[in-house]
């Protein structure tokens, strides 16, 4: 039973430009979170997609989108790119509400 | 807003000593409290978790009790190894949403 996978699983871009991030969940998981993790710092919550509606947001802009599609997939878009969102960005499922999350590797995204 | 406190690291021990990661938290109502670990080069892995108060998590020799008086999640191990190396997050997820909200992370170092 595969596990939560992304890709890719490296990025590198240039300051202002967009970027899309995948996500599958692990099976059975329908409800799927995005977090950013900062070097050296604590996952901080983007958003959280369920039954291909966005649930909840964190404090993040608007440049930060996602969708998520009818077979629970979901992606992740940054537009105009800055220097700051050079972090790991980690996808999570679940199965429902109020359950434990398992966590994908990440993609590591650096924007120069 | 609800927020998650650890000690700060890095933590260096040598093999088979004792380890103690201390956690805080801050939150309304009784959330659930977790423990995640992040290996080098690796994402998230739920290590263990608790749902009510007096509840103790449990895994791979891990422990932590959910201490509702002290609104603490200590994580303990008695007798640490070098493939314990890692980074520790506590983390909380509240009782009125499914995101999840971590601590900085405290690194652990295990020295044969």
């Amino acid at each position: 039973d595969a596990g939560v996978t992304q890709s890719p699983t490296h990025l590198i871009k240039t300051r202002g430009q967009q970027v899309t991030l995948r996500c599958s969940p692990k099976s059975g998981h329908d409800t799927v979170s995005w977090y950013q993790q900062a070097l050296g710092q604590g996952p901080q919550f983007i958003f959280q997609y369920y039954e291909e509606e966005e649930r909840q947001r964190g404090n993040f802009p608007d440049r930060f989108s996602g969708h998520q599609f009818p077979n629970y997939s979901s992606e992740l878009n940054v537009n105009a790119l800055l220097l700051g969102d050079s972090a790991l960005y980690l996808c999570a499922s679940s199965r429902g509400a109020g359950q434990g999350e398992y966590f994908g590797p990440g993609t590591r995204l650096t924007v120069t | 807003g609800d927020s998650v406190t650890q000690m700060e690291g890095p933590v260096t021990l040598s093999e088979e000593a004792f380890l103690t990661i201390n956690c805080t938290y801050t939150a309304t109502g009784y959330p659930s409290l977790f423990w995640y670990v992040q290996y080098p080069g690796e994402g998230l892995q739920l290590l263990l978790k608790a749902t009510k108060a007096d509840d103790k998590g449990s895994n791979k020799g891990f422990e932590a009790t959910y201490r509702k008086e002290t609104t603490s999640f200590h994580l303990e191990k008695g007798s640490v190894q070098v493939s314990d190396s890692a980074v520790y997050f506590c983390a909380l997820r509240g009782t009125s949403y499914d995101k999840v909200i971590f601590g900085p992370g405290t690194s652990l170092s295990v020295i044969p």
